[in-house]
């Protein structure tokens, strides 16, 4: 089965903008979660999605949101950018949770000047 | 609070060599502990889980609640497992899975 797809694979922006990324699950899986992978602070938990309802979130400000679709395909948004949200954004996804396996997508490069 | 520590950021070790990655956790309820790998331009993915209580790829890792950690270890190291190591912790309580820095793996021929 195909699996876990995030769109688009780079982007650059500049401080203040906004960006919006794209996840597509494993079909089947109702949980979609998002993780900022950073060199210095390694894989930090942003939010978890389950059947289009935010479940759970990690400690970032408001300006870090996401949302989930019917068919489970996840968006994040993250607005007034600053220069230290460059990341790579990796989005899993899983059956029912963080106790199924997760699947990780391949990740967006964000790269914020 | 929910944390996972993995002291090391980088372990080298020669081929053939016994290895073991460290993981310490802290959380006062039943917490479960994973470990996932990412390889060289691969996606992160998961290598083994506590409650399975398996082998994978040489590799196992024992919950020892009383010193709080899960080690992983492997007799012989092989080339093919550099890569960077995450240990995981999720418990019912947070419904999160946490994540450790993660520990790159280096095996030296």
């Amino acid at each position: 089965k195909a699996g876990v797809t995030q769109t688009p694979r780079y982007l650059i922006k500049t401080r203040g903008q906004q960006v919006t990324l794209s996840c597509s699950p494993i079909s089947g899986h109702r949980s979609v979660s998002w993780y900022q992978q950073t060199p210095g602070q390694g894989l930090q938990f942003l939010f978890e999605y389950f059947s289009e309802t935010q479940r759970n979130k990690g400690n970032f400000p408001g300006r870090f949101s996401g949302r989930q679709f019917s068919n489970s395909r996840s968006e994040m948004n993250v607005s007034t950018l600053e220069l230290g949200d460059s990341a790579l954004y990796l989005c899993a996804s899983s059956l029912s949770g963080w106790h199924n396996e997760q699947f990780f997508g391949p990740g967006t490069r964000l790269t914020v000047l | 609070a929910q944390r996972v520590t993995q002291p090391e950021k980088l372990l080298s070790v020669f081929k053939g060599a016994p290895v073991e990655l460290k993981c310490n956790y802290s959380y006062s309820g039943s917490p479960e502990l994973f470990w996932y790998v990412q390889y060289s331009r691969q996606r992160l993915q998961l290598l083994l889980r506590h409650i399975s209580r398996e082998s994978i790829k040489g590799f196992t890792a024992d919950l020892n609640k009383g010193e709080t950690s899960f080690h992983l270890k492997k007799p012989f190291a092989q080339e093919e497992d550099s890569a960077m190591y995450y240990c995981a912790l999720g418990s019912s309580n947070t419904g999160k899975l946490i994540f450790g820095q993660g520990t790159t793996l280096q095996v030296k021929p």
